[in-house]
């Protein structure tokens, strides 16, 4: 069965800070896929990157950056200089790739910016 | 960018009605999934859907049903409202594979009293 760990339930940083939230999964699969998720205080879900499990490259987008290393078993999420509206609850996702597998999503971490 | 839609946004309703809330998507996506979402955060699958016809239940048991008779249509039913569903209900829709990143309404915020 896979599993999707998020340990920190909720972070508070102020404005301009760097912080990285954690995610650790567990899966049997060889092949498989991790997804960032983040949803505002309006309530919609916002898909911000999806990594397949053969390539281990980091990848940057603006502020953000994420870090998948095989070997822990993790796909962290760094955002640099944090700005209040980064202020979100954070999911990390993971889906199997056999047959036609649904998403296991990490119960969330908050991200409380402020000024 | 993603063309889901749910409707209401909003629901207050008193206990014992029957409601339907709406998920629609232009996108021609063939998986549509419903989840509950607690005050907690987690998200809870409750159903999925990989094509017309076709409806699965997910992880977390519910006494609501869906239906699925057009690609673009994925409607969740209650047929009794009870405070105990008093929650957020979001509605998202992929492409077949498991490599599709699913997208996201914005959801319906429902409160039974």
């Amino acid at each position: 069965a896979q599993k999707v760990t998020q340990a920190q339930t909720e972070i508070s940083v102020v404005e301009k800070e760097d912080v990285t939230l954690d995610c650790v999964y567990e899966t049997r699969d060889t092949t498989y896929y991790l997804f960032w998720y983040k949803q505002p205080p309006s309530g919609e879900l916002v898909f911000l990157i999806r990594r397949n499990s053969f390539d281990e490259q980091n990848e940057i987008s603006g502020r953000y950056s994420w870090n998948f290393q095989k070997s822990t078993s993790s796909f962290n999420f760094t955002i640099t200089a944090s700005q209040v509206v980064d202020s979100a609850v954070y999911f990390c996702a993971l889906s199997e790739a056999a047959g036609y597998s649904t998403l296991t999503f990490g119960k969330g971490t908050m991200l409380l910016v402020s000024p | 960018e993603a063309d889901i839609y749910q409707t209401p946004r909003y629901l207050v309703i008193g206990t014992g009605k029957k409601i339907t809330l709406e998920c629609s998507q232009t996108m021609g996506h063939d998986k549509m999934y419903w989840y509950q979402q607690d005050p907690g955060m987690e998200l809870h699958l409750i159903h999925y859907s990989y094509g017309v016809n076709s409806t699965e239940k997910g992880d977390l048991s519910s006494e609501s049903t869906v239906s699925r008779i057009r690609t673009e249509h994925f409607p969740l039913t209650l047929e009794s409202a009870r405070p105990s569903h008093t929650s957020q209900y979001l509605c998202a829709s992929s492409g077949l594979t498991s490599a599709r990143e699913q997208y996201f309404g914005p959801g319906t915020r429902l409160t039974v009293t």
